[in-house]
């Protein structure tokens, strides 16, 4: 059975940094396209990062340059690195599996709130 | 990476037919034949109800269809429940190939 469990967030200050983690059951992270997709509270779903089976990776245009998305085949865990971090970074951070990498999102973890606030 | 641009809002009766539109450009809906459909219910993960614009996972009821049209992808619902109340979002693959969500629409049954 499929499972993703994220963990790291927490409320931070504007400019610091913090890691997330999914962690994987039931398949292999390094054979998928992984994802996170981020909601801000009360607000829409928001596609924040991919990394596909061959280790590319992919960014929305709000976080490039301060995110980084990246993953430890032998703990089969998924991270996110957040740097620079902002109040509009503040959101539930979901990691997601893409059974296809076209937006096809068949497993997602239960988030993990990120409050960015002084 | 503009949001893709769906009604704030839909409503309809029991058994009634409504339709949520989401409408993107070349470089995302109009380009390729990867948008999907999203449930989402209140405290809930999102569920996919549609993939590549009109096929339905396992599961999901054939109530539910999903078409495009240039830019502008759709997704109907049919025999409206009240089950069917929640929010739905649409997503696009792009030429980034980056993803792209819709920003929501809250289906009421009335």
């Amino acid at each position: 059975e499929v499972h993703l469990v994220e963990s790291g967030g927490g409320l931070i200050q504007p400019g610091g940094s913090l890691r997330l983690s999914c962690a994987a059951s039931g398949f292999t992270v390094d054979s998928n396209y992984m994802n996170w997709v981020r909601q801000a509270p009360g607000k829409g779903l928001e596609w924040v990062s991919v990394i596909y089976s061959g280790g590319r990776t992919y960014y929305a245009d709000s976080v490039k340059g301060r995110f980084t998305i990246s993953r430890d085949n032998s703990k089969n865990t998924l991270y996110l690195q957040m740097n620079s971090l902002r109040v509009e970074d503040t959101a539930i951070y979901y990691c997601a599996k893409d059974l296809l990498g076209t937006g096809y999102f068949d497993y997602w973890g239960q988030g993990s709130l990120v409050t960015v606030s002084s | 990476q503009s949001a893709l641009t769906q009604p704030a809002s839909v409503s309809g009766s029991p058994g009634q037919s409504i339709t949520i539109s989401c409408t993107g450009t070349s470089s995302d809906v109009g380009g390729y034949n990867f948008v999907s459909w999203y449930l989402q219910r209140p405290g809930k993960t999102p569920k996919l109800m549609i993939y590549e614009v009109s096929y339905r996972p396992s599961g999901v009821s054939d109530r539910f269809s999903g078409s495009k049209s240039g830019n502008t992808a759709s997704l109907a619902i049919s025999g409206l429940q009240a089950e069917d109340e929640a929010h739905y979002y649409c997503s696009s693959y792009t030429s980034s190939r980056t993803l792209v969500f819709g920003g929501g629409t809250k289906l009421t049954v009335l």
